[in-house]
């Protein structure tokens, strides 16, 4: 079975600073995908990021960057200049290879950031 | 925006009765989920299909039924709702394995 861990419940950063948000993965598939989501206090979910697992490169989406360690099977996001509107709760999520496998998600960790 | 549409948007009902969620999208995208939403435990898959009457169970699919007779429409239903299942529902969309998925906007339900 897939399992995706978020150990960090929150964190706290400073306006400009560089946060990293853990996520931790673990599946038997070697083909599968693995996804950032964000959460603003108003609820909606936006995606942020996405890696697939033969990527050669860790994925980039402006101020986002996903730090893949497949060896040892984590995902970690990395927000750079953090900024007030990064506030939010940020989800890991993985889909394995198979057709039909679902999208699963972790806790979530709560991120805020002060000025 | 991705054209995913939940309703209804909000509902309070009484336990024992049932209750019909409804996710309606114009992407046809193939996969479609239903989570929950519950403080500390992030989102928790509930049933997802992929593909029109090809549905599968996810982690906390007890007391939850769901139906996909039609590309653009996922149906949840609780059979007979509990005060447990009281929640925010969220129905997701994507088009492919290792494609983003995309949210609805939610359904606050409450169980009386």
């Amino acid at each position: 079975a897939q399992k995706i861990t978020q150990t960090q419940p929150g964190m706290f950063v400073q306006e400009k600073e560089a946060v990293t948000l853990d996520c931790t993965y673990d599946t038997s598939d070697p083909s599968y995908g693995l996804f950032w989501y964000k959460q603003p206090s108003s609820g909606e979910m936006i995606f942020l990021i996405y890696q697939g697992s033969y990527d050669q490169q860790n994925a980039t989406e402006g101020r986002y960057s996903l730090n893949f360690q497949k060896a040892r099977k984590s995902a970690n996001l990395v927000i750079s200049a953090s900024q007030l509107g990064d506030s939010a709760m940020y989800f890991c999520a993985m889909r394995g290879g198979q057709a039909g496998t679902a999208l699963i998600f972790g806790k979530g960790t709560t991120l805020s950031v002060s000025s | 925006d991705a054209g995913i549409t939940q309703s209804p948007r909000h509902k309070v009902t009484e336990t024992g009765t049932p209750v019909t969620l409804r996710c309606h999208q114009t992407e046809n995208h193939r996969y479609m989920y239903w989570y929950r939403q519950d403080p500390g435990h992030g989102l928790r898959l509930i049933h997802y299909s992929y593909g029109v009457k090809d549905t599968d169970k996810g982690e906390v699919s007890d007391g939850y039924s769901v139906s996909r007779s039609k590309t653009e429409d996922f149906l949840l239903t609780l059979e007979s709702a509990t005060s447990s299942q009281t929640s925010v529902y969220f129905c997701a969309i994507s088009e492919g394995q290792y494609t983003e998925a995309f949210f609805g906007q939610g359904t606050r339900l409450t169980v009386v």
